[in-house]
């Protein structure tokens, strides 16, 4: 595998299940992210974690609940969501130089996992 | 304010023309980073080019051309003889180092269809 690959790519799922999207980087970065992007809307940062940590949380429900257990792993728990939720989920990962958790160099990103809340 | 301005929603060419899209940025900042993305209908945001803000000079790969002028804040991107392939929604982005640490900014993107 190389690049940035999400799983699964399309999901479907009840306001009332929990389901986990899963994101894996092969390009040895250190810093990894979540961006929601919905139909006709800029895209929106969610998450961001460097070096395992997060570093940036934009006011995103507690319905969405990051996890990164190393470097290369990133996970976005759901429970619970609102078919407002449904949206293109996208991964991306990048070399944080700056060491600020905040990204300034290429992010690279997943093919995106599709989610649709019924 | 928009960080990142790109004003043309929905462009629509034929085949072989040339299309520019124009990517307009704000920032404070002396030292800061330029972005192309492309995102085809299988959703993935494939990266096209990075640019420095001390380096202006126009870039060439292929049919991608990219104009950085900084006395406009502008870093417009021609395609040139475009293609069916070229459909795609594309996104101009913007780092820089704010007041309170590095932040990354996309525009509203560019849907661009290229038509046989």
């Amino acid at each position: 595998e190389t690049g940035v690959t999400q799983t699964p790519r399309h999901l479907v799922m009840g306001m009332t299940n929990k389901k986990s999207l899963k994101c894996e980087q092969h390009l040895g970065h250190n810093a990894m992210y979540w961006y929601k992007q919905s139909a006709k809307k800029p895209l929106e940062l969610m998450f961001v974690y460097s070096l395992e940590e997060r570093v940036e949380n934009n006011s995103v429900p507690s319905r969405f609940s990051p996890e990164c257990p190393n470097s290369s792993h990133l996970f976005l728990h759901l429970h619970t969501l609102q078919p407002e939720d449904s949206a293109l989920y996208l991964c991306a990962s990048s070399q944080d130089t700056a060491k600020s958790g905040r990204p300034t160099d290429t992010q690279y990103f997943g093919p995106g996992t599709r989610l649709t809340v019924l | 304010a928009q960080k990142v301005t790109q004003a043309q929603t929905e462009i629509s060419v034929v085949e072989k023309e040339d299309v520019t899209l124009d990517c307009v940025y704000e920032t404070r900042d002396t030292t800061y980073y330029l972005f192309w993305y492309k995102q085809p209908p299988s959703g993935e945001l494939v990266f096209l080019i990075r640019r420095n803000s001390f380096d202006e000079q126009n870039e060439i790969s292929g049919r991608y051309s990219w104009n950085f002028q900084k006395s406009t804040s502008s870093f417009n991107f021609t395609i040139t003889a475009s293609q069916v392939v070229d459909s795609a929604v594309y996104f101009c982005a913007l780092s820089e180092r704010g007041n309170t640490g590095n932040q990354f900014y996309f525009g509203t993107g560019t849907s661009l269809t290229v038509i046989p």
